[in-house]
């Protein structure tokens, strides 16, 4: 079935380095979504990228949507101690039936 | 605004037995939606509701699974028998039609099979 792929899986970082996950997918999508789960919580919607090539900004995370729709980045500058969890990418489809990738779980040693 | 509200929090049970999950969706969100995530995973849905019609059930394994969601609003999730296997964590999840789909989880039921 269709999937997302997402890499690293694992992400240790000091705190004030830069972060990166990147999901890719096989097929075009029609839009992705990125979710954030703190430990132990549920997940957080954070952002939808629609357009070819799109990007968008939320203070130190920036998003890119690719130009051919099968890839998306999630950037974080400066990483602090609150941005630890993990971040999903999601298909989000053409009904809105979310295909979650397996996230990439990121830690901040201070 | 009231998020989406799931309960129980925790649910131990021991094989074979019957065991069943409730959510209340944010107010007015038409659309429902039942997730499993086991550890290290991403969410993986179950089914989905559109008011009270469940139109995508393709994930549900109906032999032991049941979910419904009676007036549009409430939804029950139910396993019956409970297998070793079902260990997770049962997510809720709702969105307003017009959002883009933009999904609200609730905090979950974390089940465990023993």
């Amino acid at each position: 079935g269709q999937q997302v792929m997402q890499i690293p899986q694992y992400q240790h970082v000091q705190e004030g380095e830069d972060f990166t996950t990147y999901c890719n997918s096989s097929t075009t999508l029609s839009n992705i979504q990125w979710y954030k789960q703190r430990p132990g919580g549920h997940p957080v919607f954070l952002i939808q990228l629609v357009k070819s090539g799109e990007v968008k900004k939320q203070k130190r995370l920036t998003f890119q949507f690719g130009e051919a729709k099968k890839n998306s980045s999630l950037h974080i500058t400066a990483t602090q101690t609150t941005d630890v969890g993990t971040y999903f990418c999601a298909d989000g489809g053409s009904q809105g039936n979310l295909i979650f990738g397996k996230g990439t779980k990121l830690s901040v040693k201070p | 605004e009231a998020g989406v509200v799931q309960s129980p929090r925790y649910k131990i049970i021991e094989k074979k037995q019957p065991v069943a999950f409730w959510c209340n969706p944010i107010s007015g969100h038409n659309t429902l939606y039942w997730y499993l995530q086991n550890l290290g995973q991403g969410p993986e849905l179950l089914i989905r509701y559109e008011n009270e019609e469940a139109v995508d059930d393709s994930q549900l394994p109906k032999d032991r699974f049941s979910a419904e969601r009676l007036k549009g609003v409430d939804s029950t999730l139910k396993i019956q028998p409970a297998e070793l296997g079902d260990s997770a964590v049962y997510l809720c999840a709702s969105s307003l039609a017009g959002q883009g789909f933009k999904q609200y989880f609730g905090p979950g039921t974390r089940l465990t099979v023993t």
